[in-house]
This record gives C-alpha cells, sequence and structure tokens, in this order.
C-alpha cells in the first residue's frame, strides 16, 4: 500500500520570505502522480501543484516550485515570495492511476505566514 | 473551470437518524467520485470510491451498511450517514473527476454534527 508522510505538523514563515514544505511516499509503482493541496480555513480543497513522475523536470506554478527526487521518493513544495493569504494547511498526495485513481494524503503541514 | 457541488454545507443531526450528503458535477459528468471524512487538524481519510452504476469500493475498516454511498448519475453521487452518532460528527469531502486522467474536483464539504 502507499503511504505519504509529512514529517512538519506546523511552520511558520515571514511575508516575502521563502519556505519549503517536506513530503515522503512509499510506492512500489513507477506510473503515479503527486500533488500539493493547499486547504484555507474554508476547508476548500485547492490544487496548488501537480508533477507527473514520468516527467523528470520539477513542476513550477508562479511562486510554486517542487522539487521531485524520485529515486529518493521524495516530494517537497517550496514557496517563494510568501503571502499572507498562503496560510493554509498544504497537504501532498499520491495518485496511483493503477489503483482508480484515488488520492493517497498525508498528515498535512499547517502553515502560517506572518507580516 | 470545473464545479463539484455539496450539499448541505453543514447539519445537525440527533443520535438515531439518518442523514444524506449530495455531491453534484455541475459542468462536467463524474464517472468517478471519491468520499473522504476529515477530523479537526486532521488529513482527509478516504472512504469509498464510488463509480456510476456500480456499487462502492470501501476502504478498509470503513462500514457499507453505515455509509451507504449511490451513484446513479453521471452527475450525482450521495453519501448517507444512517443511525448517526456522535462518533461520526466530521467534516466530509467528496471530489469527482470526468476520466481516469483528468483532475481531481473537491466539493466545499459538509460539517456534520450528531447530538
Amino acid at each position: 500500500a502507499q503511504t505519504v508522510t509529512q514529517s512538519q505538523p506546523e511552520m511558520s514563515v515571514q511575508e516575502a520570505e521563502t519556505v519549503t514544505l517536506s513530503c515522503t511516499y512509499d510506492t512500489s509503482e513507477n506510473n503515479y502522480y503527486l500533488f500539493w493541496y493547499k486547504q484555507p480555513p474554508s476547508r476548500q480543497m485547492i490544487l496548488v501543484i501537480r508533477q507527473e513522475a514520468y516527467k523528470q523536470q520539477n513542476a513550477t506554478e508562479n511562486r510554486f516550485s517542487v522539487n521531485f527526487q524520485k529515486a529518493a521518493k521524495s516530494f517537497s513544495l517550496k514557496i517563494s515570495d510568501s503571502q499572507l493569504g498562503d496560510t493554509a494547511m498544504y497537504f501532498c498526495a499520491f495518485m496511483n492511476l493503477g489503483q482508480g485513481g484515488k488520492l493517497i494524503f498525508g498528515q498535512g503541514t499547517e502553515l502560517s505566514v506572518k507580516p | 473551470g470545473a464545479v463539484v457541488s455539496q450539499h448541505p454545507s453543514w447539519v445537525i443531526c440527533k443520535s438515531g437518524t439518518s442523514v444524506k450528503i449530495e455531491c453534484r458535477s455541475l459542468d462536467f459528468q463524474a464517472t468517478t467520485m471519491f468520499w473522504y471524512r476529515q477530523f479537526p487538524k486532521q488529513s482527509l481519510m478516504l472512504m469509498a470510491t464510488s463509480n456510476e452504476g456500480s456499487k462502492a469500493t470501501y476502504e478498509q475498516g470503513v462500514e457499507k451498511d453505515k455509509f451507504l454511498i449511490n451513484h446513479a448519475s453521471l452527475t450525482l453521487s450521495t453519501l448517507t450517514v444512517t443511525s448517526a452518532h456522535p462518533e461520526d460528527s466530521s467534516f466530509y469531502i467528496c471530489s469527482a473527476r470526468e476520466r481516469s486522467n483528468s483532475p481531481l474536483h473537491f466539493g466545499n464539504g459538509t460539517r456534520l454534527t450528531v447530538t
């Protein structure tokens, strides 16, 4: 079974600074997707970034980028120029297309951006 | 973008009664829908996967007779919590996708409180 581990329950960062959230996963599969989701206090799940395992190039979406290390099964999220609106829970998630495409989530990291 | 509507957004019910939560895809046909449960400050735990026109697949430890899932059409899945107890109080979130490699879209969640 796949597992996703986020070892940082809480993190904080000063506004405009950079922060990196860690995520590791365990799988024997070769074809899968990895995601970072943001959950603000409204509880709405918002997709931040997505990475296909077969792609070597790290995904980037504006201020958000990932460091995908397939051999190490590591998938960290870097947030540059942090903004107050980035304050939220961040979940790393794994999806194996061969298992019906269900998303398995990590425990989450609560990020606080301080002014 | 694609919209998933979940209703109600919150509900309070008495112990022993049943409550139904609806998840609708508004502008796409959802061949697969997923139901998650989230306790405060915790991750999303997958309860079941529902494919249109077939029986739901439940995750280990989830009672299928207690959490009835119906996916009768390509735009609607329902989760019925039967004979609710206070320990069923939680945040329930649905997600839906059109095809196996399509992005997942999440509803806004339903906060269930059983008194």
